[in-house]
């Protein structure tokens, strides 16, 4: 399975764009690319994910490059709810199987 | 639509005790993941069923933990005697029939202290 590599702790200001990166450099032809969060004390949140192309939703968006190797999830404007663990995960096909790594602590700050 | 529910939120034991988490998944969702976290971890997973049947139990310690889905909803997580190292959370997720399962939907937990 691809591991991923994200840097350990971000933060950002209120009302600004979150832009956290994730680099998976061994990705295969059919490893999707998904983005949960946790938030403290919660379960964690699927947030969104992809394959090749850039998706949005309504809580973010997900730019992978064009080879593939990284990703970028982008909260365009974070709010201090927006504070959490960011996990971005490969997942080989249609299994079910998440492997969280230790993600990404954003905090956002006022 | 409620979430994943279980309970209890909060255990506290002594090693060498019995103990055991409920969850019930959201209604409609055949597959259901038991997830153990550590501190400042990640969670990973001990279990997965299809409805009542067990498909991925590699990475449950069989010796001491044991998992149950009698009916292919309502599940229960053991373990049996309990060791300082079993202190963590333990997370249930579940997931809707005929997808991918890689959108699994988590509840809060239940946070174990064995002293």
């Amino acid at each position: 399975d691809a591991k991923t590599t994200q840097p350990t702790s971000m933060d950002c200001a209120e009302g600004r764009a979150a832009n956290l990166p994730c680099n998976h450099s061994t990705i295969s032809g059919n490893e999707y690319v998904y983005w949960y969060r946790q938030i403290h004390s919660q379960g964690p949140q699927y947030i969104i994910h992809g394959l090749k192309n850039n998706e949005t939703n309504e809580m973010a968006s997900l730019i992978i490059t064009e080879d593939r190797k990284s990703s970028t999830l982008i909260l365009p404007h974070a709010t201090l709810r927006d504070t959490a663990v960011y996990y971005c995960i490969v997942v080989p096909g249609n299994t079910g199987k998440l492997i969280f790594g230790q993600g990404t602590t954003l905090q956002v700050k006022p | 639509e409620a979430g994943v529910v279980q309970s209890p939120r909060y255990k506290i034991i002594e090693k060498k005790q019995p103990v055991a988490f409920w969850c019930n998944p959201i209604s409609g969702h055949n597959t259901l993941y038991w997830y153990l976290q550590n501190l400042g971890q990640g969670p990973e997973l001990l279990i997965r069923y299809e409805n009542e049947e067990a498909v991925d139990d590699s990475q449950l310690p069989k010796d001491r933990f044991s998992a149950e889905r009698l009916k292919g909803v309502d599940s229960t997580l053991k373990i049996q005697p309990a060791e300082l190292g079993d202190s963590a959370v333990y997370l249930c997720a579940s997931s809707l029939a005929g997808t991918s399962g890689n959108e699994q939907f988590f509840g809060p937990g239940t946070r174990l202290t064995v002293l």
